[in-house]
């Protein structure tokens, strides 16, 4: 069975600064995806990122991008220039394809202060 | 049109009640899901339907019945419900990936019905 694990269920961090959110996610298999989703107090499930285990390169999204390691099975999200709006619950996902479970971690609350 | 819509957006029900939730999607997914999610908790696997046909149940308890009526729809019918069930029900889908090294795939999520039972 797969498992994803966020070990920072709080952070904060300062308007325009940079932050780092870590996930890491157990599994035997070889091909899967990676995402990262956003979820605001309004409760939209917004997809941030997503990344494919086949590529080798990171996926980036203006200010967000990820730090794949495949061999490390760590997935992180760096947020750059944070904004207000950036506020919301981050959830690290993972799955084989649309037959099979999108598993998620146990999310991050993420704050962003003025 | 890039939405998944769910209504009604909140939903107070009593345990003797039969309600339904309704999602709706024209992105041409030909895979849908309900997730349930408790107040701080990630969402939790309920169905999954692949080209209409129910291709996985998380052992769901028989009072929610799912249904797929054709490729836009998926309703979730709800009966004699616990108040444990109160939850944020949300639907999602996807394109239907039959290769796992396939590009842009991803889940679309709407933005949930409230359930309250009471």
């Amino acid at each position: 069975a797969q498992t994803v694990t966020q070990s920072q269920p709080e952070m904060s961090v300062q308007e325009a600064e940079t932050v780092t959110l870590s996930c890491t996610y157990d599994t035997s298999e070889s091909n899967y995806y990676l995402f990262w989703y956003k979820q605001p107090p309004s409760r939209q499930m917004i997809l941030v990122i997503r990344q494919e285990a086949y590529k080798q390169q990171n996926a980036t999204e203006n200010r967000f991008s990820v730090n794949f390691q495949k061999a490390a099975k760590s997935f992180s999200l760096k947020i750059s220039d944070s904004q207000l709006g950036d506020t919301a619950m981050y959830f690290c996902a993972f799955t084989r394809g649309s037959n099979y479970k999108l598993t998620f971690g146990k999310g991050t609350l993420l704050t962003v202060n003025p | 049109d890039t939405e998944v819509t769910q209504t009604p957006k909140h939903l107070v029900m009593g345990m003797t009640n039969k309600k339904s939730l309704k999602c709706e999607q024209h992105m041409g997914h030909r895979a849908m899901y309900w997730y349930k999610q408790k107040a701080k908790k990630p969402p939790e696997l309920m169905f999954v339907y692949s080209y209409e046909k129910l291709s996985i149940n998380e052992s769901v308890p028989s009072r929610f019945s799912p249904e797929c009526p054709n490729s836009s729809l998926l309703n979730l019918h709800l009966h004699a419900l616990q108040p444990e069930d109160s939850a944020l029900y949300l639907c999602a889908s996807s394109q239907v990936v039959v290769v796992a090294n396939r590009n842009n795939y991803g889940y679309t999520f709407g933005s949930g019905t409230r359930l309250t039972v009471v």
